[in-house]
């Protein structure tokens, strides 16, 4: 059973246009939600984190998106280019684990095509 | 380059064979974690440090894994026996006590 479910599975935009991607979870312990941005033959590098305080966080072209009631997140990122072509995955961590373990979501691979 | 290191980066072994696997975390932070990833999947958690002590394991874990962090710094991951299905990427982070995790560049394992 996912405890953080994702999607697209894959997204293609046009340079400049903006990619969104969707993410769900169930376990209201969660209270750490960081995204995390993969290339290939590269380990996760972390993007951008929010927690269920604020509804929405931005970071130059990216943003988070919050809405707690319905325990839903997405990522926006603006203004796509090629080189944000990866594989993005929304995360979730709880301090009541202490934020012993990162629960991530299946993951979207996003191309950005000229 | 101050981030996780691990090593060897690509590893390729016969069915049978044991491998081991070592991380080194970024200086200073006390925690350790496993993690294996598959083909088009997410990472899932495999097991962590605090310091030497290791204080969870994933039911993934099966006996024929096993992990150390002896002097609380690097850490080692040890598959006995080796199965096909033990091919994956193994991804070590490493953190300060409820800080983001940062993740090291995996070791590929395939297991012909």
């Amino acid at each position: 059973q996912q405890q953080v479910k994702q999607s697209p599975q894959s997204l293609i935009v046009q340079k400049g246009g903006i990619s969104i991607i969707n993410c769900a979870y169930e376990n209201t312990a969660f209270d750490y939600f960081p995204w995390y941005q993969q290339f290939p033959g590269k380990g996760p590098a972390l993007l951008i984190a929010i927690r269920p305080d604020v509804s929405e966080k931005k970071e130059g072209r990216f943003t988070i998106s919050f809405n707690k009631s319905a325990k839903q997140f997405s990522l926006h990122i603006m203004d796509s280019q090629p080189g944000d072509s990866a594989t993005y995955f929304c995360a979730a961590l709880s301090a009541a684990t202490s934020y012993d373990k990162v629960i991530f979501g299946p993951g979207t691979s996003l191309s950005v095509i000229p | 380059d101050t981030g996780v290191s691990q090593d060897p980066r690509h590893k390729i072994t016969k069915r049978g064979q044991n491998v081991t696997f070592r991380c080194d975390p970024i200086s200073e932070h006390n925690r350790l974690y496993w993690y294996r990833q598959t083909l088009g999947q997410g990472p899932e958690f495999l097991t962590y440090f605090q310091n030497e002590a290791q204080l969870e394991k994933s039911r993934l874990l099966s006996d024929r894994f096993s992990a150390e962090r002896p002097k609380g710094s690097f850490s080692t991951l040890e598959i006995q026996r080796t199965e096909q299905g033990d091919s994956a990427m193994y991804l070590c982070a490493s953190s300060r006590l409820g800080e983001t995790q940062y993740f090291g560049p995996g070791t590929r394992l395939l297991v012909l």
